[in-house]
Order: structure tokens, then sequence, then C-alpha cells
């Protein structure tokens, strides 16, 4: 059974800073691996999709890497800012599943200004 | 694109009584998702359909859990009867198979059974 684990559960970090959220899966047989923003009370917002046979995605200042066979993703953050406070979701979609997004517990991220 | 729509936002209800939510998944998206989220559980998927016809529905708790997709642009999630532990924020997501298989959420619908 594919597990998704988020590490670390929390993060404070001051403006400006570059920062790694870190994913991994337990099964490496995936389709695609996808990272969520969660602000509080609202619903998901997808930031990027990396699918199982590319490296490593970029969005602005986001940048997604997977490495497969090791069962790790990282969301790096360049130059943190207040507004990027949110909760942060893993995804993957197993292959046993073809669907099924399995989520990880999320990681919380407070940026200080 | 509006993006997917869930009706209500909030839902208050006494146990016993019959929930029904609502989802419109985006236009031209041939899949749909329903997802639960709890601060216990987390995120967990309760079914998804293709082409409006149910594929998996292996994470509906219990039978007081349903779900039907009358057309393309419509689904309800039902729960009759209520029970207090089915307080929680439910999402709906749609994806297209022609894409990337990425999936959109809407805003959730955030449950409360008294």
């Amino acid at each position: 059974k594919q597990e998704v684990t988020q590490i670390p559960a929390a993060l404070s970090v001051p403006e400006g800073e570059n920062l790694v959220l870190n994913c991994s899966f337990t099964d490496s047989a995936i389709y695609n691996l996808q990272w969520f923003r969660q602000d509080p009370g609202k619903g998901l917002t997808s930031l990027l999709l990396i699918q199982s046979s590319q490296r490593e995605q970029t969005s602005g200042r986001l940048n997604a890497s997977l490495d497969k066979s090791s069962g790790r993703s990282t969301l790096y953050i360049a130059a943190s800012q207040p507004g990027d406070s949110a909760t942060y979701l893993c995804a993957v979609v197993p292959m046993e599943y073809g669907n099924k997004l399995v989520f990880g517990a999320g990681t919380i991220l407070r940026v200080k200004s | 694109d509006a993006g997917v729509i869930q009706s209500p936002r909030h839902e208050v209800t006494e146990m016993g009584q019959e929930v029904t939510l609502r989802c419109k998944p985006i236009s031209g998206h041939d899949y749909l998702f329903w997802y639960r989220q709890t601060m216990m559980r987390g995120l967990e998927l309760l079914i998804y359909f293709n082409n409006n016809v149910p594929i998996d529905d292996s994470g509906m708790p219990e039978d007081r859990f349903s779900a039907k997709m009358p057309n393309a642009s419509f689904s309800t999630l039902k729960i009759q009867p209520s029970e207090p532990r089915d307080s929680a924020v439910y999402f709906c997501a749609s994806r297209s198979s022609f894409t990337a298989n990425e999936q959109f959420f809407g805003p959730g619908t955030r449950l409360t059974v008294l």
C-alpha cells in the first residue's frame, strides 16, 4: 500500500529565506506526483505536476524535483514571502490505482515578515 | 474558466438528517473525484467517476454514503442519515484524460453534523 510522508510537519522561516519541503513515498511505481497549496479554510491549489518520466518542474519561485527510484520529491521555494504561508501537500498517483491521489499529511509553512 | 464549483460551502445539520453536497466539474473534464478531509485522517478519496460512470467507490465509508453523476456537468454526494463523525470538509475535483492528469479541486464544503 502506497504511503506518503512529508517532513517537516511545520516550518517557520524569516522572509527572504530559500526553503525546501520534503516528500517521500513507499512505492516507486507512480504515474505522477503533484504538489498543492492549501490556505486555511480554502480548497487545494495545484502548484506543480511532475510526470514519472520527468525529473523536475519549475513555476516562478517554485521548483519541484522527483527521484522516483528513491521515492523522494522536494519542493524548493526561493526568496520566501509572507504570502507563501500555507499548508503544502504532496500527492502521488500510484500505478496500482491509476487515478487515485494518495496524499501526505502536509507541511504547514509560516513565513515571518 | 470558473473552475470546479461546489455547493453549499458550509452545511450545519443535526444527526439523522439527510445531507446532499453538489459539484460542477470543469467543462470538458471526464473524471470527477470526491475527497474528504479530516484532521485525523487527512485527505482521502471516497469515489471517482469516469464519463459519468462510478469506477472506484472503495473509499466510501459505509452504506450511508452514496454518490451520483447524472450528467457530465453535475454530481452529488449524499449522506443519509448523517452522524457527527461525518463532520469534515468534502472536496470535489476533476481532471481531463486528454491533458497531464492534473487534478483541479473545488473550494470544498465544510459539513458539521451536530
